[in-house]
Formats: C-alpha cells, structure tokens, sequence
C-alpha cells in the first residue's frame, strides 16, 4: 500500500525556516517524481515545488523561488521541502503527492501537515 | 503559467440530480496528452485523483464520474449525485513544467 507521511510543521516567526518531510513507503520511491502542494486556510491548491526521481532536477513557481528548496533522499525513502524566510502567506497545510509513473497527475497524496507563520 | 478557471463557484444540487463543472485554461494543455486532471477535496482530507488526461478515470472511481474536453476547455460530469459526493472539485493542468490548479468548485446540498 502507497504510504506518504509529512511531518515537521508547526509555528515559525516571519523571516524563519523550517524543514517539512514526506516518508513515502508501498512503491520503489526512487523511480517516482514527488510534489509538494499547499493549500491556505479556506483557499485553493497551490502547486509548490517538483524534483525528478533522480534529483538531477527541479522546478518552482515564482512565488517560492529561492526560498525554497526541494530535495529527497532515496536511501530513506524520504522528500524534503526547506522553506527559508517564511513570510505570513506562506501560512498552509502542506501536502506531498507523487506523480503519476504514467503521466503528469497526481496519484497520492499524503495528509497534509500545517506550516503556521506568525509572531 | 497557464491560468485555470473553474465554474461556476459554487453549484448547489440535490442527490440524485447531475452535476457540470467547468474548467477553462488560459491556453491550450494539450501536449502529447489532454493533459488534465480532476481532484475530489473533502473537509478536512487530502484531494483524491477522480480524472487524469481528461477523460480517464482513476482506479476504483465510480462510473458516476466523468470527464471530457480538449485544448481549453473541459467538463467534469456527476451523472447522479450520491452524499458522498457533496465535495470541493479542482481541475490540474501538467501540459508544462508549471503544474496549476483551477481555484475550485464546490457542490454542496441544495
């Protein structure tokens, strides 16, 4: 059974970090492309970041870009996202979904987890 | 980026009755694919896939379900709404390396 777990959210003051994880487990974790989305309070999905099974490459959109980094370790079967200088709107639930092996979709998805950025 | 609209905001039926939801990209998503996809949102859960390359569905939804459309513009039809479908639905595009969402629509009991 496909299994995605995040974990490492809480509250963080505006301008701090925080490392969110996603432990995947059901499926060889190194042959799959993994996002990360968020979602705001009451509002929409948001697509955050994308890194290839390899890590050989990754992709943001403009709101993120270099503040936020996405990596995996696949010998821990294990996404990452660094958020560096969280700003107020970067206040979300979190989620990783894994791209589809056949085509740009998501497939699963985790829980979520709540990033919280506020004095 | 390839904006998605979604309509309308919010579409308030009774079960039993059909549902049409709408989602408009700004441009074309077809490349080598319909390259969209439908998301099912309950309070409080993580979105489920429903429809991937526009008119596919997803292992294990029902055939209630379904989606067409191409280059811009897309419909995901509820032939009868069951209780359980009472749900926020997004549509996905993944036509470039810039993956966005539509903003949502809600159906709720009327």
């Amino acid at each position: 059974e496909v299994q995605l777990v995040e974990s490492g959210g809480g509250l963080v003051q505006p301008g701090g970090s925080l490392r969110l994880s996603c432990a995947a487990s059901g499926f060889t974790f190194s042959g799959y492309w993994m996002h990360w989305v968020r979602q705001a309070p009451g509002k929409g999905l948001v697509w955050v970041s994308r890194i290839s099974g390899d890590e050989s490459s990754t992709n943001y959109p403009d709101s993120v870009k270099g503040r936020f980094t996405i990596s995996r370790d696949n010998a821990k079967n294990t996404l990452y996202l660094q958020m560096n200088s969280l700003r107020g709107e970067d206040t979300a639930v979190y989620y990783c979904a894994r791209r589809s092996a056949s085509g740009g979709w998501f497939d699963y998805w985790g829980q979520g987890i709540l990033v919280t950025v506020s004095s | 980026e390839i904006v998605l609209t979604q309509s309308p905001g919010t579409l308030s039926l009774s079960p039993g009755e059909r549902a049409t939801l709408s989602c408009r990209a700004s441009q074309s998503v077809n490349n080598n694919c319909n390259c969209l996809a439908w998301y099912q949102q309950k309070p409080g859960q993580a979105p489920r896939l429903l429809i991937y390359d526009a008119s596919s569905r997803a292992t294990g939804i029902p055939d209630r379900f379904s989606g067409s459309g191409s280059g811009t513009d897309f419909t995901l039809t509820i032939s009868r709404l069951e209780p359980e479908d009472f749900a926020v639905y997004y549509c996905q595009q993944y036509a470039n390396s810039l993956w966005t969402f539509g903003q949502g629509t809600k159906v709720e009991i009327k």
